[in-house]
C-alpha cells in the first residue's frame, strides 16, 4: 500500500516569508507528484505538479523533488495571508487512475 | 482550464430519504471520475472510481448499494446517498480525469449535505 506523509502541522510563518511544505513517498517507483491547496470549506485546487527530480517554477510557488530521498516540497515564496489554507501532497495509485493523498499541512500565513 | 461542477452545493434532507449529487465535467470529457467524503478538519477519504459505462470501483469499506453512483456519459456521474442517515453528513467531492492516461484530477467545488 503506497503511503504518502505529510506533517499536519500548522505551519505558521510571517507575511513575506518562505513557507516549506514537505512530504515523503514510500513508492520509489513513483513517478508524478502533486500538491494541491484546500481552502477551509472549499474543494482542492490543483497548484502544480512535478514529473522530474530538481525544481519546478511556478510564480511564487516552487516544487522540489528528490527521488532518491523520497520527497517532494512545496515552496511558497513572500507568503500572502491569502495562502492561508491546508496543502495536499498526492501520487498516483499504481496501477490505478486515483491519486494516494497525504492527510495534508495546514499552513497559516500571519501579517 | 478543466472545470468540474456540482450539483447541489448543498443539501438538507430529513433521515431516511435519497439524495443525488451529479457531477459534470464542462468543457472536457471524462472517461474517470471520483468521488471523495471529507469529514471536517480531516482529510479527503476516495469513496469510489467511476468509469463511463460501467460500474464503479468502489473502496475497501464503502458499501456500494448505499452510495450508488452511475457514470452514464462522458460528463457526467451522479452519486445518489440512499436512506441517508445523519452520520452520512458530510462534504462530498468530485473529481475528473482530463484525458484518458492523466493522473490529474480536477476537482469539482463540492456539495454539503446535512441529514436531519
Amino acid at each position: 500500500q503506497k503511503e504518502v506523509e505529510q506533517n499536519s502541522g500548522p505551519l505558521s510563518v510571517p507575511e513575506g516569508a518562505i513557507a516549506s511544505l514537505n512530504c515523503t513517498y514510500s513508492d520509489r517507483g513513483s513517478q508524478s507528484f502533486f500538491w494541491y491547496r484546500q481552502y477551509s470549506g472549499k474543494s482542492p485546487e490543483l497548484i502544480m505538479f512535478i514529473y522530474s527530480n530538481g525544481d519546478k517554477e511556478d510564480g511564487r510557488f516552487t516544487a522540489q523533488l528528490n527521488k532518491a530521498s523520497q520527497y517532494v516540497s512545496l515552496l511558497i515564496r513572500d507568503s500572502q495571508p491569502s495562502d492561508s489554507a491546508t496543502y495536499l501532497c498526492a501520487v498516483p495509485g499504481g496501477n490505478t487512475d486515483k491519486l494516494i493523498f497525504g492527510t495534508g499541512t495546514r499552513l497559516q500565513v500571519f501579517p | 482550464g478543466a472545470v468540474v461542477s456540482q450539483h447541489p452545493s448543498r443539501v438538507i434532507c430529513k433521515s431516511g430519504t435519497s439524495v443525488k449529487i451529479e457531477c459534470r465535467s464542462l468543457d472536457f470529457q471524462a472517461t474517470t471520475m471520483f468521488w471523495y467524503r471529507q469529514f471536517p478538519k480531516k482529510s479527503l477519504m476516495l469513496m469510489a472510481t467511476s468509469n463511463e459505462g460501467s460500474k464503479a470501483t468502489y473502496e475497501q469499506g464503502v458499501e456500494k448499494d448505499k452510495f450508488l453512483i452511475n457514470h452514464a456519459s462522458l460528463t457526467l456521474s451522479t452519486l445518489t446517498v440512499t436512506s441517508a442517515h445523519p452520520e452520512d453528513s458530510s462534504f462530498y467531492i468530485c473529481s475528473a480525469i482530463l484525458r484518458w492516461g492523466s493522473e490529474t484530477q480536477y476537482f469539482g467545488p463540492g456539495t454539503r449535505l446535512l441529514v436531519l
